[in-house]
């Protein structure tokens, strides 16, 4: 079963600093995305990509945040300068269409100390 | 805003009982999707619906989408411990066409043997 794998599971980082969470998303897919979990919260949105470009964020998604799929395997989430309220799981997904068949990694849990 | 509202958000039943998670909105989705997310996981997907009145059935588990396409429910047969965890749904809205997914808050099942 092909998987989406997300490195690494842990991370703590100290405020201000950046950070990056890595994805490997399942090879033949098109739409590549970054949730995040805050604990206890629903699952949100933070970013879509196709085409090697953002095609939708959401207002979590500020400037402190950027995306990019730098040599076509890999899928990053790059945090400038981390704050206390970034602390959250932070789930990679990939789908080949867009609509269907959503494979979730298992998820960078984030600590900003 | 677009708000998916699960219910019941906690379930504790014996093995053996019938169970059903419903998922609520006030919009019209494209399609819903059912995960079970365990915990430090990140969400797997169960199944995706897309027409209206269409069941799914997934061994013990049967899923429908309302005829209005805007609402879901779960259903259990003769619960087992291993069915404990985590449901959530997500809906996809009809106007999205970047693959976002709406989640709901989840329903935590447990299981008693």
């Amino acid at each position: 079963e092909p998987e989406v794998t997300q490195t690494p599971s842990h991370q703590v980082t100290q405020m201000g600093q950046e950070v990056i969470l890595r994805c490997v998303p399942i090879s033949n897919h098109l739409y590549f995305y970054w949730y995040r979990q805050i604990l206890g919260q629903k699952v949100e949105f933070l970013v879509s990509f196709y085409n090697n470009e953002i095609s939708e964020k959401s207002e979590i998604f500020d400037d402190q945040f950027s995306v990019e799929r730098p040599d076509g395997s890999n899928f990053t989430l790059k945090i400038r300068s981390t704050k206390l309220e970034d602390s959250a799981m932070y789930f990679c997904a990939s789908s080949y269409t867009g609509t269907y068949g959503y494979t979730f990694g298992s998820g960078t849990r984030l600590t900003v100390v | 805003t677009q708000l998916l509202e699960q219910s019941p958000q906690f379930l504790s039943i014996q093995e053996g009982e019938n169970l059903t998670v419903y998922c609520n909105s006030s919009s019209v989705f494209s399609s819903l999707q059912w995960y079970r997310q365990e915990p430090g996981e990140g969400p797997v997907l169960l199944v995706t619906v897309v027409t209206g009145g269409e069941v799914k059935k997934l061994k013990r588990l049967t899923f429908q989408f309302g005829d209005a396409r805007k609402d879901s429910s779960l259903h259990i047969t003769a619960a087992q411990p291993g069915d404990t965890g985590l449901y959530l749904c997500a809906a996809l809205l009809g106007s999205s066409n970047t693959g976002k997914l709406i989640f709901g808050q989840g329903t935590t099942l447990q299981v008693k043997p």
